[in-house]
């Protein structure tokens, strides 16, 4: 069970592109969702947290208009890059939990922009 | 400023082994403490969570954890090469809030 499903794997795009990234719990449902970054030897930084049908709320430092969230419904969020640019370029991933059950981990984005 | 700390290793074990993993945190507050294990280039997966102070076993992976040290650790018997991986040790304050992740320690199994 705790089956988080993200997609697409794997990104490669032009600078000034906006890139969407989905992630889906398949067998349960996600009352709020988490999307982190990672750079290369680094720990997982919070980007944001969403919860079903309410703005997420942003960490420090993380522009909200160039991260675009959605939680349109219990199972479903997207992260959108906006105009990304080569420093965009990171390991993306989502999580999501069901009310105080521990946080499931997709497999991630790996985003690289040219 | 809650901080998760974890020495960044590698630490290396012949097969077999026990490897023994730490981390110490913060937040006096913390209430729930996971064990993440993370392979190159892949997402993180839950190996254990433990919410009362003492020791938790699952497998070959105990968890072990005192409040009152800020510390919990992980233990692997009979460590294999398969579990080599760096291991994200992750503490929250309650079952709502965000976790806070340490930075991971490197784990390399030897046949």
């Amino acid at each position: 069970g705790a089956v988080v499903s993200q997609h697409p794997s794997w990104v490669i795009c032009k600078s000034g592109t906006s890139v969407k990234i989905e992630c889906r719990s398949l067998d349960f449902q996600a009352t709020t969702m988490f999307w982190y970054r990672q750079f290369p030897k680094q720990s997982l930084m919070l980007m944001a947290t969403s919860n079903e049908g309410s703005k997420a709320t942003y960490e420090q430092g993380v522009e909200k208009d160039k991260f675009l969230i959605n939680h349109a419904s219990l199972t479903l969020s997207t992260l959108t890059v906006t105009s990304a640019h080569p420093e965009d370029s990171s390991f993306y991933i989502c999580s999501a939990r069901d009310r105080l059950e521990p946080q499931h981990f997709g497999d991630g984005t790996r985003l690289s922009i040219l | 400023q809650k901080e998760v700390e974890q020495n960044s290793g590698p630490l290396s074990v012949p097969e077999g082994a026990i490897a023994s993993l730490n981390c110490t945190y913060s937040d006096r507050g913390s209430q729930s403490f996971f064990w993440y294990r993370q392979y190159s280039g892949k997402s993180p997966e839950l190996i254990m969570s433990i919410y009362s102070n003492g020791d938790k076993e699952d497998g070959r992976f105990t968890a072990q954890l005192n409040k009152a040290s800020q510390y919990v650790s992980l233990l692997i018997r009979d460590s294999q090469p398969s579990d080599s991986a760096t291991y994200l040790c992750a503490v929250s304050n309650s079952g709502y809030s965000t976790l806070t992740f340490g930075k991971g320690t490197m784990l390399l199994v030897s046949p």
